[in-house]
C-alpha cells in the first residue's frame, strides 16, 4: 500500500544538527513532489519545504530558509531533511507528505506518521 | 506574508450540519484544501481543489471558496467527525495553513 515512514528524530541540543529521512513505498516516488510538514507540540500545521519531482525545483519556509536543506533519492525512494543551526522554537513533529503539485492540486495526500524532533539543552 | 483564518471551534450536534470557515485576501483566487486530525494521529486530506473528495473521504464532507472565504461544511455530523480541521492554499512557491478550527460533537 501507499506509505511514508519517516526517521530520524530525536533530542538534539540548540546550535546542533539533524538529519530526517523518509521512505515511500507503494506508488512511483519520481513522478510527485514532496514535502516536509511540521506541527509544535499542541498548535497547528506549518509547510516547511518542498521538493520537485526531480529535485530540481525546492522551495522553503522563510522560518527555515538557510538552516534547512530538503533533497531526495529517488533510486532509493527517499526523502531527507538535513535540520542545522536548531533552535528551541524547531521541536515539532516532522511530517513528509506526498506534494500534488506537479498535478495542479496543490494538496498533500499522503502523510506519513511523523517524528518528534526536540530541541532542547 | 499570506494568511488564514479560521475559527478556534466549532460546535455541532450529531446528524446536525457543522460549517467551518477559512478566511484569507482573494483566497477565491487560489485553490483551497481542508485536513482533518485526530489526536495522536497524521492529518488526513478530505477536500481538495476548493471541494473535490479524494477516494474514501464520506459524501458529508463538502467544500466551496469564494471570494476571501472557503468553507468546510459537514452534513450529518457523526461522533468520529470529531477532530481538528486545517485549510490550506497554495500559490507558487509557497504553501499556508489555516490556523486550525477543534469541531466538537455535543
Amino acid at each position: 500500500q501507499v506509505q511514508l515512514v519517516e526517521s530520524g528524530g530525536g533530542l538534539v541540543k540548540p546550535g546542533g544538527s539533524l538529519r530526517l529521512s523518509c521512505a515511500a513505498s507503494g506508488f512511483t516516488f519520481s513522478d510527485y513532489y514532496m514535502s516536509w510538514i511540521r506541527q509544535a507540540p499542541g498548535k497547528g500545521l506549518e509547510w516547511v519545504s518542498y521538493i520537485s519531482s526531480s529535485g530540481s525545483t525546492i522551495y522553503y519556509a522563510d522560518s527555515v530558509k538557510g538552516r534547512f536543506t530538503i533533497s531526495r533519492d529517488n533510486a532509493k525512494n527517499s526523502l531527507y531533511l538535513q535540520m542545522n543551526s536548531l533552535r528551541a522554537e524547531d521541536t515539532a513533529v516532522y511530517y513528509c507528505a506526498r506534494d500534488t503539485r506537479g498535478a495542479g492540486m496543490g494538496a498533500f495526500d499522503i502523510w506519513g506518521q511523523g517524528t518528534m524532533v526536540t530541541v532542547s539543552s | 506574508s499570506y494568511e488564514l483564518t479560521q475559527p478556534p471551534s466549532v460546535s455541532v450536534s450529531p446528524g446536525q450540519t457543522a460549517s467551518i470557515t477559512c478566511s484569507g485576501d482573494k483566497l477565491g483566487d487560489k485553490y483551497a484544501c481542508w485536513y482533518q486530525q485526530k489526536p495522536g494521529q497524521s492529518p488526513v486530506l478530505v477536500i481538495y481543489q476548493d471541494s473535490k473528495r479524494p477516494s474514501g473521504i464520506p459524501e458529508r464532507f463538502s467544500g466551496s471558496n469564494s471570494g476571501n472565504t472557503a468553507t468546510l461544511t459537514i452534513s450529518g455530523t457523526q461522533a468520529m467527525d470529531e477532530a481538528d480541521y486545517y485549510c490550506q492554499a497554495w500559490d507558487s512557491s509557497l504553501y499556508v495553513f489555516g490556523t486550525g478550527t477543534k469541531v466538537t460533537v455535543l
